[in-house]
């Protein structure tokens, strides 16, 4: 089972919004409606920021938002702020051996 | 409040044994399924496996099947990874992390972390 493909960085200014890709197959993304993502800070575990394509836990930021097509998730961070900087993994469930299959990681940067 | 709390790791030479723990507190633990997942530092998240409320159901990646063992222990609140057969490439900082509806990692724990090297 490969790991999902997301950009290796995305950036923008403050204020802005960007978007992150997350690209499976249809044994994974495409086949499932469970497609989690989680933000990791330097030095701290991750954190579930959208859960089941574009559900936001509480206390999480309507700022963040998901969506799916395809084999293709998204994640949107809209009116960016400093604090939005870090790591962000994208998951999903997968109908093979291996039930569970991280993103590579994107790192948010925040000019 | 929620918490997972990681320990056990440390460095060890390859081919020998280390045990984890992870010691988790306010929730109903024999409620929830609970994963490994691990992370070499500086890359990415990578799911090692899962073991279900019971014990009943366990998984484990391909890369560490046949060398490492997930138990748990309800009474205790207690999960566990027993890693034999160590091997450079095991080196990473390991998350418990419990899962919901098997759908998501909701609360993961702070990680410990096992470097394997002679």
């Amino acid at each position: 089972q490969s790991a999902l493909t997301q950009p290796a960085s995305v950036s923008g200014s403050p204020g802005q919004s960007i978007t992150i890709s997350c690209t499976g197959t249809s044994s994974d993304v495409g086949a499932y409606n469970y497609v989690s993502w989680y933000q990791q800070h330097p030095g701290k575990a991750p954190k579930l920021m959208i859960y089941d394509v574009s559900n936001r836990p509480s206390g999480v930021s309507n700022r963040f938002s998901g969506s799916k097509s395809g084999n293709t998730a998204s994640l949107t961070i809209s009116g960016l702020q400093a604090e939005d900087e870090a790591d962000y993994y994208c998951s999903s469930y997968t109908s093979t051996s291996t039930p569970y299959v991280f993103g590579t990681g994107t790192k948010v940067t925040v000019l | 409040e929620v918490q997972l709390v990681e320990s056990g790791g440390g460095l060890v030479q390859p081919g020998r044994s280390l045990r984890l723990s992870c010691a988790a507190s306010g929730f109903s633990f024999d409620d929830y399924a609970m994963h490994w997942v691990r992370q070499v530092p500086g890359k990415g998240l990578e799911w090692v496996s899962s073991i279900s409320w019971n014990s009943g159901i366990i998984g484990y990646a391909d890369s560490v099947k046949g060398r490492f063992t997930i138990s748990r222990d309800n009474a205790k609140n207690s999960l566990y990874l027993q890693m034999n057969s160590l091997r450079a490439e095991d080196t990473a900082l390991y998350y418990c992390a419990r899962i919901r509806l098997n759908d998501y990692f909701d609360y993961w724990g702070q990680g410990t972390l096992v470097t394997v090297s002679s």
